[in-house]
């Protein structure tokens, strides 16, 4: 069975540091999700990684995937406070043409402080 | 324009009655599911409609019974509603197994 896992569970970090937040998962995947949720709200999609040595950047994030160590990490330059929210990555277990199933990892909850 | 709506956002109801969640996407996406966000946040995939063919359904209890009669539209239908079915119920769409899926605002339901 695919588990997906994420750490820290819970960072609090100050504005301006870096950080890196962790997901492994335990099946072989050629493909990763990152998605951010704000309390209350929706799942919103950051980053679709679809190969090994994949990278993509969007503003203070940064979202890498090495499929041979089963591994992607999210990385967060310079925080600020409107990046505080619950980020989520995903794998899919099944994977066809018509659907993706995907498992979710613990989600990391994330607050920036001022 | 919203692209992926729910209907209710808030649902509060005793054990054992019935209740729906409706789901409709603009987005042209031809696969659609459910989601269920415990309390803790874990997410976890119940259903997933193609153009209107179930394609994956999990372990779920038979009480939850999605219907898709458009590829626009899912619905989750939940008979004898039990405590432990108070949620946050997430739909979702994609365009076909692309994996990048858009979801809704979420419906949660708590059950007294």
């Amino acid at each position: 069975e695919l588990k997906v896992e994420q750490n820290p569970l819970f960072l609090s970090m100050q504005e301006g540091k870096n950080y890196t937040i962790y997901c492994n998962y335990s099946t072989t995947s050629d493909r990763l999700y990152w998605y951010r949720q704000d309390p209350g709200k929706s799942l919103e999609s950051l980053f679709v990684l679809l190969s090994n040595g994949a990278v993509k950047q969007e503003g203070r994030l940064m979202a890498s995937l090495d499929t041979k160590a089963r591994l992607s990490t999210l990385h967060i330059t310079a925080a600020v406070h409107d990046l505080s929210a619950t980020y989520f990555c995903a794998v899919p277990q099944i994977h066809t043409g018509t659907a993706s199933k995907l498992t979710f990892g613990t989600g990391t909850r994330l607050q920036v402080t001022l | 324009d919203t692209a992926v709506s729910q209907t209710p956002k808030y649902l509060v109801t005793q054990m054992g009655n019935d209740k729906s969640i409706k789901c409709e996407q603009n987005l042209g996406h031809d696969t659609m599911y459910w989601y269920k966000q415990d309390s803790k946040k874990f997410l976890k995939i119940m259903f997933s409609y193609n153009n209107k063919e179930l394609i994956i359904n999990e372990t779920v209890p038979n009480r939850f019974s999605p219907k898709s009669p458009d590829k626009a539209h899912l619905n989750l239908h939940i008979n004898s509603l039990e405590l432990g079915d108070s949620a946050v119920y997430f739909c979702a769409s994609s365009r076909g197994g692309t994996g990048e899926l858009f979801f809704g605002e979420g419906s949660r339901l708590t059950v007294l």
